[in-house]
């Protein structure tokens, strides 16, 4: 089966760094994307990986590595807006969305 | 405006009732799609449409039915409601670029059954 496994929650201080992993087994793989979900809102599109390595974008950088199967966002110099939930998601063969349940991320002052 | 509008927002409803979801959309996508969002899962795909003439099954569409109106409009209908489908709905359309594939969601529907 495919599966899409990241943290269900992770707890880190204003103005630090965090990095939120995800591991993936899919059927197949067409990029790896991650969403930025604040509660009761729709999700957001952050970024997308399809070849190995870093991509960066302002505070938030995204890896992957297609033969580990693992992914992870970085987010610099944390701001209290940054506490939501990240979603990890993979299209797969089919060019479908296959998406992790979510890490929520608890910004402390 | 929003981009990507869900109506109604907010919906109670009873066991055994028939619901209608809209979504209508001004980005011009072709692709349409129907999630749901349950606590502690991942987003399931119900539904998704590629344009007016192609309507696809996804992870979970039994219990509901689709309705692609126009190239803007797509609806989700639950026939006859049971608890379990009680979820936080989304649509989403995206252009169909696989290099990105971005999905653009809307707000959100949430339905309680009772």
């Amino acid at each position: 089966g495919q599966n899409i496994d990241q943290p269900t929650e992770m707890t880190a201080t204003e103005g630090a760094i965090v990095q939120i992993n995800c591991t993936y087994q899919t059927s197949g793989f067409n990029g790896l994307f991650w969403y930025q979900q604040h509660a009761g809102e729709a999700p957001t599109f952050l970024s997308y990986n399809v070849l190995d390595g870093l991509e960066e974008k302002g505070r938030f950088s995204s890896f992957l590595s297609r033969s580990k199967g693992y992914s992870y966002l970085l987010l610099k110099e944390l701001q209290m807006k940054d506490s939501a939930s990240y979603l990890c998601a993979v299209m797969d063969s089919n060019y479908q969305l296959i998406w992790g349940a979510g890490t929520k991320l608890i910004i402390k002052p | 405006d929003a981009d990507v509008t869900q109506t109604p927002r907010n919906r109670i409803t009873k066991t055994g009732k028939r619901i209608m979801l809209e979504c209508s959309q001004t980005k011009g996508h072709d692709r349409m799609y129907w999630y749901r969002q349950d606590p502690g899962l991942g987003l399931r795909l119900i539904y998704y449409s590629f344009d007016v003439k192609d309507i696809n099954k996804g992870e979970i569409s039994d219990g509901y039915s689709v309705s692609r109106q126009a190239q803007a409009k797509f609806s989700l209908s639950l026939e006859s409601a049971i608890p379990n489908q009680t979820a936080l709905y989304f649509c989403a359309t995206s252009d169909g670029r696989v290099d990105t594939g971005e999905l653009f969601f809307g707000e959100g529907s949430r339905l309680t059954v009772l």
